[in-house]
């Protein structure tokens, strides 16, 4: 079945550097795109950016200075990494699968602070 | 970038009402419009795709329809699990963006 687990730090310090980890199971990273979508508590979502089945990616705009998204199709993984981390991007940070984001993963929390 | 407004943000209705969630892009998205639904503590869950295709395993009380910069979400006959937070997205433009959400809540 199609499965996706994000993974990766709780809490951060500031102007630090985000890692996290979407492993996938269940479905090929070589015919579906992967988007991160992150919740700050108590608020809505905002799509950051996908990976293509080609391997070409795309940004939120907003982001883009400060975001890389890469993968690993041996190990079914797919990654995110954001620099200079603010207050601001503290939430939840969601991977999902395709257009329609069809299956999403559970969600991991990271924090912001020193 | 393209704006996605739902209406109305706070939606209080019984069970077996019609509801109906109104979403309005600042331009057009060419149906390109999904709704989700989210319960607290979960995962965004995927309901309706390009304006009215119902996701499978959806029960069809759910219906989406749309076009231009107009969509809307209807519940043709709202059930307990129903309750939760709606999000309208759309995918036509970049950046992807979604609305900022219609909490449904039991009267």
């Amino acid at each position: 079945q199609v499965q996706l687990k994000e993974s990766g730090p709780g809490l951060v310090q500031p102007s630090q550097t985000l890692s996290l980890t979407c492993t996938v199971s269940g479905f090929s990273l070589t015919s579906n795109s992967v988007s991160w979508v992150r919740q700050p508590p108590g608020k809505g979502l905002e799509w950051m950016g996908a990976i293509w089945s080609g391997g070409s990616t795309d940004y939120n705009s907003a982001l883009k200075s400060r975001l890389s998204i890469s993968r690993d199709t041996s190990k079914s993984q797919v990654f995110l990494k954001m620099n200079s981390l603010q207050t601001e991007d503290t939430a939840i940070y969601f991977c999902t699968r395709g257009t329609r984001f069809d299956y999403w993963g559970q969600g991991v929390m990271v924090t912001v602070s020193s | 970038d393209i704006q996605m407004t739902q209406s109305p943000s706070l939606l209080s209705a019984s069970v077996g009402d019609r509801v109906t969630i109104n979403c309005k892009a600042s331009q057009n998205i060419n149906k390109y419009l999904n709704w989700y639904q989210q319960k607290l503590g979960e995962a965004p869950k995927l309901l309706i795709y390009n304006t009215n295709n119902l996701q499978t395993g959806i029960p069809s009380r759910f219906s989406g329809s749309g076009s231009g910069t107009d969509y809307t979400l209807t519940i043709s006959s709202l059930q307990p699990e129903d309750f939760g937070t709606y999000f309208c997205f759309q995918h036509n433009s970049w950046p992807w963006t979604f609305g900022g959400g219609t909490k449904l809540e039991l009267k």
